[in-house]
């Protein structure tokens, strides 16, 4: 079965430290990948997408993720965060040309001023 | 992206008692999902509503529990049946954007005592 799986449960950062979430799944075809982030009492939003063409996709507030493929991976990077980006994080996965999403369990950051 | 609003926001329910959920996007969409986000997991897709058919509900969740209707473009409720302290979680609804990222309402959390 598919399965998305995030290593990192719990992170915790001070500001301007450097971020990178890891998100890896399982499956051998062609899939979409996102990101999504809830911020406290917020909803989910979508931070970045990936359908195709240029592994290096960016997003929203200063986050990229990369696409490797051989890897199955679609980790999170930002180079400096701030408080602000404290939230919990989700990777997902689709198969390509459905819209069913698998979900990762999310990584809750806190980044400390 | 689009606009949803759910209600209720939050409710607190007996046992062995059912509560609808409504969700209402800002357009019309074809496809409405319905999630659950059980405390400390991840978000789980309980089903799939397109306007004008049955919901196609994923593996584990049954129609008599999780009855959904779906009577127009940009109105759905879920109805959680017979409810068990189980079923204490958050439901969410979202929609489709214009490739397949999905859009998220800000959720309805239920306990059942």
């Amino acid at each position: 079965a598919q399965s998305v799986s995030q290593h990192n449960h719990h992170v915790i950062l001070s500001e301007a430290a450097s971020l990178e979430l890891g998100c890896n799944y399982s499956y051998g075809g062609t899939v979409n990948l996102f990101w999504y982030v809830q911020y406290p009492g917020q909803h989910l939003q979508l931070l970045l997408k990936y359908f195709s063409g240029d592994p290096l996709v960016k997003g929203i507030k200063g986050f990229e993720a990369e696409f490797i493929k051989s890897k199955f991976s679609f980790n999170l990077r930002k180079p400096s965060v701030q408080w602000s980006d404290t939230a919990e994080y989700f990777c997902a996965v689709n198969r390509g040309g459905t819209y069913k999403y698998i979900f990762g369990t999310g990584t809750r950051l806190k980044v400390l001023a | 992206s689009a606009v949803i609003s759910q209600k209720p926001s939050r409710d607190i329910c007996q046992r062995g008692t059912s509560l609808t959920i409504q969700c209402q996007v800002d357009s019309q969409v074809t496809m409405m999902f319905w999630y659950r986000q059980q405390p400390g997991q991840s978000l789980t897709l309980i089903a799939t509503a397109n306007q004008g058919s049955e919901a196609t509900y994923e593996s584990g969740f049954v129609i008599d529990k999780f009855p959904i209707s779906r009577p127009n473009l940009t109105f759905s409720t879920l109805t959680v049946s017979n409810m068990s302290p189980e079923d204490s979680s958050i439901y969410l609804c979202s929609v489709t954007g214009g490739g397949y990222e999905q859009y998220f309402g800000p959720g309805t959390r239920l306990t059942v005592t």
